[in-house]
C-alpha cells in the first residue's frame, strides 16, 4: 500500500541554522515526489518536485531535496533557515493522479 | 504561475444546512480537479477526483451523497456539503490541473458547522 511517513511531527531550529526534514515513502513504482509548504490557514505552495533525472532537486526559497531510491527517502534541506520559513511542511508522493500526503512537519524558528 | 481560487474562504453554517464551496482555475483550464479535507494539525486527505463533464470519483469512505461534486466547466468545480453536521467542520482544499505533476492548490475554505 502506498504511504508517506514524515517521522518528525515538530522541529524547532534557530534562525540561521540548517534544516533537514525527513520523508520516507512506500510505493509500488517510483512515484513523483513533492514537498509543499503551508502557512497557517493557507493553501499549499509547491517548494519542489522530483520526477526523474538528477536526484538533487532545487526548489524555491532556497530549499533543496535529495531523492535516495535505496532508502525510499526524499528529504528536504535548507542551509540557513529564516524566520519566515516557520510553517507546516508536507511531503507528497504520487503517480497517475493518485497523490498521498505525509502527516506534515511543523517547523518553528527561534530568533 | 497558475492560480486557483476558492470561495468562500471561510463559512459558518447551522447544522442541517447545505454549503457550497467553489474552486476556480483563474488562468488555466483544469481538466482534473481534486478535493481534499484537512483536519486541524493533520494532513490532507483526498476526498474525490473530478474530471470536467463526468462524475466525480470518490475515495473509499467518502459519502458521495453528502459531498456533492460538480465539475461543469474547465475552470470551475464545486463541492456541496449537504445537511452539514459539526463533524463536517474542516478545512477543504481543492487543486486543479491536468496531471498530478501540474497541480495548483487553492487557498482553502474553512467550514464551521454549529
Amino acid at each position: 500500500a502506498q504511504s508517506v511517513t514524515q517521522p518528525d511531527i515538530h522541529i524547532t531550529v534557530s534562525e540561521g541554522a540548517s534544516l533537514e526534514l525527513r520523508c520516507n515513502y512506500s510505493y509500488g513504482a517510483t512515484p513523483y515526489l513533492f514537498w509543499y509548504v503551508q502557512s497557517p490557514g493557507q493553501g499549499l505552495q509547491l517548494l519542489l518536485k522530483y520526477f526523474s533525472g538528477d536526484t538533487l532537486v532545487q526548489g524555491i526559497k532556497g530549499f533543496e531535496a535529495e531523492f535516495k531510491r535505496s532508502q525510499s527517502s526524499f528529504n528536504l534541506r535548507k542551509p540557513s533557515v529564516h524566520w519566515s520559513d516557520a510553517a507546516e511542511y508536507f511531503c507528497a508522493v504520487g503517480r497517475n493522479n493518485d497523490m498521498r500526503f505525509g502527516a506534515g512537519t511543523r517547523l518553528t524558528v527561534k530568533p | 504561475g497558475a492560480v486557483v481560487s476558492q470561495h468562500p474562504s471561510w463559512v459558518i453554517c447551522k447544522s442541517g444546512t447545505s454549503v457550497k464551496i467553489e474552486c476556480r482555475s483563474l488562468d488555466f483550464q483544469a481538466t482534473t480537479m481534486f478535493w481534499y479535507r484537512q483536519f486541524p494539525k493533520q494532513s490532507l486527505m483526498l476526498m474525490a477526483t473530478s474530471n470536467e463533464g463526468s462524475k466525480a470519483t470518490y475515495e473509499q469512505g467518502v459519502e458521495k451523497d453528502k459531498f456533492l461534486i460538480n465539475h461543469a466547466s474547465l475552470t470551475l468545480s464545486t463541492l456541496t456539503v449537504t445537511s452539514a453536521h459539526p463533524e463536517d467542520s474542516s478545512f477543504y482544499i481543492c487543486s486543479g490541473g491536468g496531471n498530478i505533476d501540474t497541480q495548483y492548490f487553492g487557498p482553502g475554505t474553512r467550514l464551521t458547522v454549529l
